[in-house]
């Protein structure tokens, strides 16, 4: 299993440009989430999806959209980038087992707008 | 979900065993005791949790004060690749509703092993 797989690993953007990052997991969970970490700092969750075809917000949603593509798949848009944007990504999933449940989190994806 | 309180940073030597506090004073009594760790430039790392009893894997032990009001996670033999910041996260699990799974993290605490 590859687990949780994002993509691009690194990002430059100018002030205005949009893109989408991508993640998918392949251990058939139902809930996905996208945190952003700025340095120094802890994890803040950005959106959330509790099973396909529902998403909610987070903590910070201001700036970004989000899609549940499918079970797999959870994206994440930037409309029109700020430097204030400017962070690492994660991508997770949750395994829910016995009630208990555990979050895999990708490998980031750095984000630098400039 | 209840605050947590850890220490800022933390040393230990390598082979030796690191013991890493969290004090959670407000917790309710259905919030379990979660530990993730993130180690430089990576995604967080799940560990272990617990409701009441002291709990093992094969990476720690959790031990929780009997008034569950602090506990400490114990890496037993550390190694220089536990080097990272470990996060002490109480709440509720199989949260439902608008937090549903939600973490919140702290600022955790920095364990630098040392050779």
């Amino acid at each position: 299993n590859a687990g949780v797989t994002q993509t691009p690993k690194f990002q430059v953007l100018k002030t205005g440009q949009s893109m989408t990052l991508q993640c998918a997991q392949d251990m058939n969970h139902n809930s996905m989430y996208w945190y952003r970490q700025d340095p120094g700092m802890g994890l803040r969750l950005i959106y959330y999806s509790a099973s396909e075809g529902t998403t909610d917000k987070g903590e910070v949603p201001n700036g970004y959209n989000v899609s549940r593509l499918n079970k797999r798949e959870f994206s994440l848009r930037l409309e029109s980038a700020a430097p204030s944007q400017t962070s690492v990504y994660f991508c997770a999933s949750l395994r829910l087992a016995g009630g208990i449940d555990t979050q895999y989190f990708g490998p980031g994806t750095r984000l630098t707008v400039l | 979900d209840a605050k947590t309180t850890q220490p800022t940073s933390m040393d230990c030597a390598e082979g030796r065993a690191a013991n890493l506090p969290c004090n959670h004073s407000t917790i309710s009594g259905n919030e379990y005791v979660y530990w993730y760790r993130q180690i430089h430039s990576q995604g967080p790392q799940y560990i272990i949790h617990g409701l009441k009893n002291n709990e093992t894997n094969e990476m720690a032990s959790l031990i929780i004060t009997e008034d569950r009001k602090s506990s400490t996670l114990i890496l037993p033999h550390a190694t220089l690749r536990d080097t990272a910041v470990y996060y002490c996260i109480v709440r509720f699990s199989n949260a439902g509703g608008t937090s549903y799974g939600k973490l919140t993290f702290g600022q955790g605490t920095i364990l630098t092993v040392h050779p």
